[in-house]
């Protein structure tokens, strides 16, 4: 079993429609969690970070998780065609200091 | 957050030689790792690199291939050494205080 995984898609979604992006995670003792958007040919760029169990909203963003079921994931509200990217769930591990990523998984935004 | 630089952004090399990648932080910070990315996968980090002392590998990269230095706290160099193709892949480092990491732009790297 992957440490984190995330469906590759592509993930397409209409221009103005909710983005929602899932991602699971193994370890139960993981306390930190993050998402990065990679656009082509880019570094990956930290847009989110959550850390307790709940919503936590910025902008157009918002991060959701739940320890209970180990799953965090990414809502993107009204999608515009410049949120095509990878998006790559990362997990801190309990007892680590280090990011374990996700595949990734590619979003389009079809006008 | 942190601003991070990388030189080259890119290099062509031939196989057998070494390339040194530097990496500069803004700000100091705790924590600084070094990520190898192939064309269309996710990340996987080589090493994390300690101030002031020896880096840690994870499994399947070691210290003769990549040694990495980190003198300070916003400045580390990764270097690929005796090169092979397989080499070929865009290398990342990352810095940042706890565990939110911010990523330097990224080395392309050839090897030919």
């Amino acid at each position: 079993q992957k440490e984190v995984e995330q469906n590759s898609g592509p993930l397409s979604v209409p221009e103005g429609a909710i983005a929602s992006l899932n991602c699971t995670y193994s370890d139960r003792g993981s306390q930190s969690f993050f998402w990065y958007r990679q656009y082509s040919g880019k570094s990956p760029e930290l847009i989110m970070s959550i850390y307790s169990n709940g919503d936590k909203e910025d902008g157009r963003f918002t991060a959701q998780l739940n320890k209970a079921s180990q799953y965090v994931s990414l809502l993107i509200r009204d999608s515009q065609p410049s949120d095509s990217a990878t998006y790559l769930c990362a997990v801190v591990a309990g007892g680590g200091n280090k990011l374990t990523f996700g595949t990734g998984t590619q979003l389009k935004v079809e006008l | 957050s942190a601003v991070i630089s990388q030189k080259p952004s890119r290099d062509i090399c031939q196989r057998g030689t070494s390339l040194t990648i530097q990496c500069q932080v803004d700000s100091q910070v705790t924590m600084m790792f070094w990520y190898r990315q192939q064309p269309g996968q996710s990340l996987t980090l080589i090493a994390t690199a300690n101030q002031g002392s020896e880096a840690t590998y994870e499994s399947g990269f070691v210290i003769d291939k990549f040694p990495i230095s980190r003198p300070n706290l916003t400045f580390s160099t990764l270097t690929v050494s005796n090169m092979s193709p397989e080499d070929s892949s865009i290398y990342l480092c990352s810095g940042g205080r706890d565990y939110e990491q911010y990523f330097g732009p990224g080395t392309r790297l050839t090897v030919t």
